[in-house]
């Protein structure tokens, strides 16, 4: 089973630029990289997945290096609407998220 | 296009009591997951379907819990009987397969709470 590490929580400023890393040592070859976004009341929403290398979208960006043990979710300039759990999943048809990271931006 | 719907959104029930949710997926999604989410935690898988079949449901505490998905679309979970440490938020989400690249969409969840 794949297990992923992350931080349990971090603070930021808007406008500031936050990078969240999780670790995953035991990725599988098949495994890709899953980013949800959990606000409090509501349940969790995709934000970005990806295999290797970098890919990008409207909302952030998610690195990966070559080894693939381990991703960096980036958020580029955070406002407050940002705050709220992070998590990053890992395994190939098995869907169990960690306890994410608490992600708080303060004006 | 419409998102899951879960229904109900809140429930109150006393211990010993029996509970159950619905869940309609976005259509034309074959995959269908139950989490549980206790407070302060990350979802918890409970049940996963393909189609009406079963692929998961090794953290399903069958004593109590069951699920089904009778024509492969909407899927109830009961509880029966309901236990003070069940109180938590029931998510229901959906895929369109279920390979890991295949994105899951989330419901709003019924929140309850046994007395």
């Amino acid at each position: 089973l794949a297990k992923t590490t992350q931080p349990i929580s971090m603070d930021s400023y808007e406008g500031q630029e936050v990078n969240i890393t999780c670790s995953h040592n035991n990725i599988a070859t098949n495994d890709y990289i899953t980013w949800y976004q959990q606000f409090p009341s509501q349940g969790p929403r995709f934000i970005i997945q990806g295999y290797k290398t970098k890919v990008t979208n409207e909302v952030a960006s998610l690195f990966i290096p070559a080894d693939r043990k381990s991703s960096t979710l980036s958020l580029p300039r955070v406002s407050l609407s940002d705050t709220a759990v992070y998590y990053c999943l890992v395994k190939l048809y098995d869907m169990r998220f960690g306890a994410g990271t608490r992600l708080t931006v303060k004006p | 296009e419409a998102g899951v719907a879960q229904s109900p959104r809140y429930k109150i029930i006393e211990k010993r009591q029996s509970v159950a949710f619905w869940c309609n997926p976005i259509s034309g999604h074959a995959t269908l997951y139950w989490y549980q989410q206790i407070l302060g935690q990350g979802p918890k898988l409970l049940i996963q379907f393909q189609n009406n079949g079963v692929v998961d449901d090794s953290q399903l505490p069958k004593d109590r819990f069951s699920a089904e998905r009778l024509k492969g679309v909407d899927s109830t979970l009961k509880i029966q009987p309901a236990k003070l440490e069940d109180s938590a938020v029931y998510l229901c989400a959906s895929s369109s397969g279920l390979a890991q690249k295949e994105t899951q969409y989330f419901g709003p969840g019924t929140r309850l709470l046994v007395l």
